[in-house]
Parts: C-alpha cells; structure tokens; sequence
C-alpha cells in the first residue's frame, strides 16, 4: 500500500485556475468513490475541502471542486486567491478497508 | 459542534512509553471512527489507522502494524495512542480525526511528540 503520488509542487498566478493531480491504483482511487482532498497551512491542522471525490463540506469555497478519471484524481482551484497558498492533500479508502494520503503539493500563489 | 481536543506536547527519551489522548465532542463518540495521523517535520500525512470505540474494531496501515496501538475509553469519549518504546524516528506531530469512509472530516490541534535522548 503505497502513497498516492502528487506533483510536488504547483504554482499560479492570482485568478488563474491550477489543477493538482492524485495518482493512485484500482486498490484505492480507482476502486472506490471515497476520495477527498485536504488542505494544510504551515502550522496547522488540515482542513478537509473536497469529499467523496466532488462534494465540498459547508462553508469550503465553490472554487475548489473535484474530479477522478480511471486510477487518478484530481482537484482544481480556480479563480486563484493569496489565502489558497498551502500544501494539499488527497486521500482515499483502499481494498484493505484502510486509507491511504497522497504525497503532498505545495501551492504557491505568484 | 463537533470537537476533538488533544493531549499536549510532549518530549520522551528512546525506550520509553507514551499515551496520548484525543478527546471528542458534539458527535456520537462510539458510532464513529477515530484516525490517527503521523506528520514527522517537514513530510507530509501518513494514516497510522483508526479505532472504532463501538466495538473495539481496530484497523492499522501497513507501517504502523505492531508499532502503535490504538484504543478507548467510551465513558470518557476519549480516544489514545500508545506506544511502548519510543524510537527517535517516532519524532512527530500526531493528528486524530473523526474518518468516514472517504474521508477525515474533522481533525484535533495535533499533539507534538518529541524523542530524543
């Protein structure tokens, strides 16, 4: 059961859309609809901001959204703003009743 | 509202054993699972597993198998992480979290472990 593999890092200028990827296997992403994406300023606890691979919880903006294709996943943020500046997440419930993070991606507003 | 407070920091020696607690609040404590998460400095979240208070229903990521255990106290709605020898490497910021299936929907402030002799 290995990480989910992420871009290390993505970067945007403000208002652009940035999409990160979320690479997972037919044991986790791609077998289930469980995966949700997180978002972490230094310091601080994550924030859950996608679930179930398209829903976000009340209060998280409607610029952040999700997608999966086959054995990846993938979340956009658009209409870039300074605060979205953080490192993200995803995750995903595998075959082994477990869950599994991605490996992280910085984002950096430019 | 839906609340997890954890224990606070603390700093250990290698060889010694170590419980922190994870203590929940505005949910029903022993109808939800309890995630543990690792962050060592500068890496990213790793899922240790998680507890079901319920029934006791355990379940551990590969790494942590042995390594950890995980258990609760229902009549305090206070979950725990246990380890009984620190190691140097186990030098990290631990989160606990209420996990859904998809998802860990609320977190704790996170508790910094530190071990070093």
């Amino acid at each position: 059961q290995s990480a989910l593999t992420q871009p290390a890092s993505v970067s945007g200028s403000p208002g652009q859309s940035i999409t990160i990827s979320c690479a997972g296997t037919s044991n986790d992403v791609g077998a289930y609809n469980y995966v949700s994406w997180y978002q972490q300023h230094p310091g601080k606890a994550p924030v859950l901001m996608i679930y179930d691979v398209t829903n976000r919880p009340s209060g998280v903006s409607n610029r952040f959204s999700g997608s999966t294709s086959g054995n990846t996943a993938s979340l956009t943020i658009s209409g870039l703003q300074a605060e979205d500046e953080a490192d993200y997440y995803c995750g995903s419930y595998t075959n082994w009743r477990t869950y599994v993070f991605g490996t992280g991606t910085k984002v950096t507003v430019l | 509202e839906v609340q997890l407070v954890q224990s606070g920091a603390e700093v250990k020696k290698p060889g010694e054993s170590l419980k922190i607690s994870c203590k929940g609040s505005g949910f029903t404590f022993t109808s939800s699972w309890i995630a543990w998460v690792r962050q060592m400095p500068g890496k990213g979240l790793e899922w240790m597993g998680s507890f079901f208070p319920g029934d006791s229903d355990t379940r551990y990521g590969p790494s942590f198998q042995g390594q950890v255990t995980l258990s609760a106290d229902k009549s305090l709605n206070t979950a725990y992480l246990e380890w009984s020898s620190l190691k140097a490497s186990d030098t990290a910021v631990y989160y606990c979290g209420k996990w859904v299936a998809g998802s860990v929907d609320y977190w704790g402030q996170g508790t910094l472990v530190t071990v070093s002799s």
